[in-house]
């Protein structure tokens, strides 16, 4: 069975600084890697999608790495914000069964 | 458009109750999730449906029913809940079994007093 861990489970830091969220996965067998961010009470916002086929996605400040062959993702976040503040979450897309196994999230706070 | 729209964003029943909760997608997807989230923690599978059929069922007591009328649609009948049901309920889409992006709506606010 699929298994994801994100470290750390928290993380607080000043405005402006640069940081790196982590994911492994225990399986390979996958069809992507999506990176989430989740607001208090809120549902998910997609923030970035890694192919499996792919390496690395861009999307502004944020940038998202992919190496499936030993199980791992980082997300980077530079120039951190006081709204960067919310959960973090991994996810894979199992390509045997097609669904989508969460790691239990980072949280993020940045303050001014 | 990549929405998903549930309704109601809040519910709150009682144990006796029978409600749905609703989510609408017109991105084409022909999978289609239930999730359970409770606070501070990951969301929780519960149901996925694949070109209008149930695919999987995480062992989901009976009081939870889903329903996937159109590939637009997927509802969750709810009735006699209990409290330890109260969470938010989150609908997803996307498509079987392809590399294709999940997308998710907004949640359900569900409390069970």
């Amino acid at each position: 069975k699929q298994e994801v861990t994100q470290i750390p489970a928290a993380l607080s830091v000043p405005e402006g600084e640069n940081l790196v969220l982590n994911c492994s996965f225990t399986d390979s067998a996958i069809y992507n890697l999506q990176w989430f961010r989740q607001d208090p009470g809120k549902g998910l916002t997609s923030l970035l999608l890694i192919q499996s086929s792919q390496r690395e996605q861009t999307s502004g400040r944020l940038n998202a790495s992919l190496d499936k062959s030993s199980g791992r993702s980082t997300l980077y976040i530079a120039a951190s914000q006081p709204g960067d503040s919310a959960t973090y979450l991994c996810a894979v897309k199992s390509s045997t069964l097609g669904r989508l196994y969460f790691g239990r999230g980072t949280q993020l706070t940045v303050w001014p | 458009d990549t929405e998903v729209t549930q309704t109601p964003k809040h519910l709150v029943m009682g144990m006796t109750n029978k409600k749905s909760l609703k989510c609408e997608q017109h991105m084409g997807h022909r999978a289609m999730y239930w999730y359970k989230q409770k606070a501070k923690k990951p969301p929780e599978l519960m149901f996925v449906y694949s070109y209008e059929k149930l695919s999987i069922n995480e062992s989901v007591p009976s009081r939870f029913s889903p329903e996937c009328p159109n590939s637009s649609l997927l509802n969750l009948h709810l009735h006699a809940l209990q409290p330890e049901d109260s969470a938010l309920y989150l609908c997803a889409s996307s498509q079987p079994l392809s590399n294709v992006e999940a997308f998710f709506g907004q949640g359900t606010r569900l409390t069970v007093v």
